[in-house]
């Protein structure tokens, strides 16, 4: 199984960058997915294929990477950005997604 | 407005069985690959099972955990998917959501497994 790190948790001022990485395992080309979840909610796709914006997400929302090394961009963050945020594969079966890494606001 | 509205879970003992089910509208149901994802009290999220579309067959796949439990499947007629769950443990305790190709994600279900 594809295993993807992320970092548990990142504290970032409103306003300025959030940025959080998540490394697979072995490549999966650019299929990595970011997603936002929010307390008691269900995810929401954010950025698909590595650095493509879902329907109706803000520009602030962004993602690069491929391979195995990756990262999501929220510029400028705002109050309601705080949530976790998810990587995911869907290069190989099992399809596995990151632990999460929870933004908090300084 | 696309919808997917999850419904069936609840409390059941281990071993038992329970069968959710997702009502989907808004979007090309047949046209979409339809998965459940669960999500344990506090922890992550899971792949549990996808079922492709009619011209793949309506393939299946299930996530190690589930395989040989859980059996994934689909009626375009009413765009529903469901879960059979069988042989059910106290770690399959979760919400359950279906989702669209990832795209579109239901509320979720609620499934305790507990004695």
């Amino acid at each position: 199984d594809i295993v993807l790190t992320q970092s548990p948790a990142l504290a970032v001022s409103l306003g300025q960058r959030a940025t959080i990485s998540c490394r697979a395992s072995e490549s999966v080309r650019s299929s990595m997915h970011w997603y936002q979840q929010k307390s008691g909610q269900q995810p929401k796709l954010l950025i698909y294929g590595a650095s493509n914006l879902a329907s109706g997400v803000p520009a602030r929302f962004s993602g690069s990477g491929s391979g195995t090394d990756f990262t999501f961009t929220i510029d400028p963050v705002e109050a309601d950005d705080i949530a976790t945020y998810y990587c995911q594969q869907s290069r190989n079966d099992p399809l596995t997604f990151g632990s999460g890494t929870k933004l908090e606001i300084k | 407005a696309v919808q997917l509205v999850e419904s069936g879970g609840g409390l059941v003992q281990p071993k038992e069985s329970l069968k959710i089910s997702c009502a989907a509208s808004g979007f090309t149901f047949s046209n979409a690959a339809m998965y459940w994802v669960r999500q344990a009290p506090g922890k992550g999220l899971e792949w549990v099972a996808r079922i492709r579309t009619k011209p793949n067959n309506y393939a299946t796949y299930y996530a190690d955990s589930v395989k040989g439990r859980f059996t994934i499947s689909r009626d375009d007629s009413k765009s529903m998917v469901y879960l059979q769950m069988d042989n059910l443990k106290t770690e399959d305790t979760a919400m359950y959501y279906c989702t669209a190709n990832f795209r579109y994600w239901g509320q979720g279900v609620m499934v305790t497994v507990s004695s």
